[in-house]
């Protein structure tokens, strides 16, 4: 199985930062990766897929880059709304994996 | 307004059955393939399995987790997907989640999720 290793596993920034999450594989997926986010009580909502495409209704300040077996998760400017914890997920090969998640809190 | 809803979800003694619904609205079911998750208290997501859409062959795809013990299935007609779980174990217990496989081939979106406590 593909092993998703994401950091760090916690963060505490303040409104108005600028925040990058790492999530690296154990072995090349191409572009095939996806972050999510998932507030306390609430299903995952797809942000990013494809490893930088933005899905619909996501704001901007949110961006993704990388390929092969480093990916990152940028949020330009952290909005109160983005407290919350963020998970990537790799696509190439069955069983899909996640990483292990980074929450975000507020410093 | 695209939209999955979970049901089924309880508490369960070990060694039992349940089926889990996933019921979708908002777009054309049998186009879509469909994935099963699953997040144990406190901790992160877990795949379960994959119910392929019939333009992709109709194929199922499980966790090694849950192979042989869980099985997924769907009715187009009724717009409905179902987690048929038997053999549960403690380890089992999560909120479960279905979510449709989109046109870009990525998960979204997902239901509210059920939850299924799997204790004596």
């Amino acid at each position: 199985d593909i092993q998703l290793t994401q950091s760090p596993s916690f963060l505490s920034a303040s409104v108005g930062d600028r925040v990058t999450i790492t999530c690296r594989a154990s072995q090349g997926i191409s572009s095939y990766l996806a972050w999510y986010q998932q507030k306390p009580g609430k299903a995952p909502n797809l942000l990013i897929y494809a490893a930088s495409t933005l899905q619909s209704g996501v704001p901007s300040r949110f961006s993704g880059s990388g390929s092969g077996a480093e990916f990152t998760l940028t949020i330009s400017s952290l909005q109160p709304d983005d407290f919350a914890t963020y998970y990537c997920q790799q696509l190439h090969t069955y069983p899909l994996t996640f990483g292990g998640g980074t929450k975000v809190e507020i410093k | 307004e695209v939209q999955l809803v979970e049901s089924g979800g309880g508490l369960v003694q070990p060694g039992r059955s349940l089926r889990l619904s996933c019921t979708a609205s908002g777009f054309t079911f049998g186009d879509y393939g469909l994935n099963w998750f699953r997040q144990a208290p406190g901790k992160g997501l877990e795949w379960v399995g994959l119910f392929r859409s019939k333009t992709l062959g109709g194929t199922t795809q499980y966790a090694a987790s849950v192979k042989g013990r869980f099985t997924i299935s769907r009715d187009d007609s009724k717009s409905i997907a179902y987690l048929q779980m038997n053999s549960l174990r403690t380890e089992d217990t999560a909120v479960y989640y279905c979510a449709r496989v989109d046109s870009s081939g990525y998960d979204s979106p997902w239901g509210q999720g059920t939850r299924v406590t799997v204790s004596a």
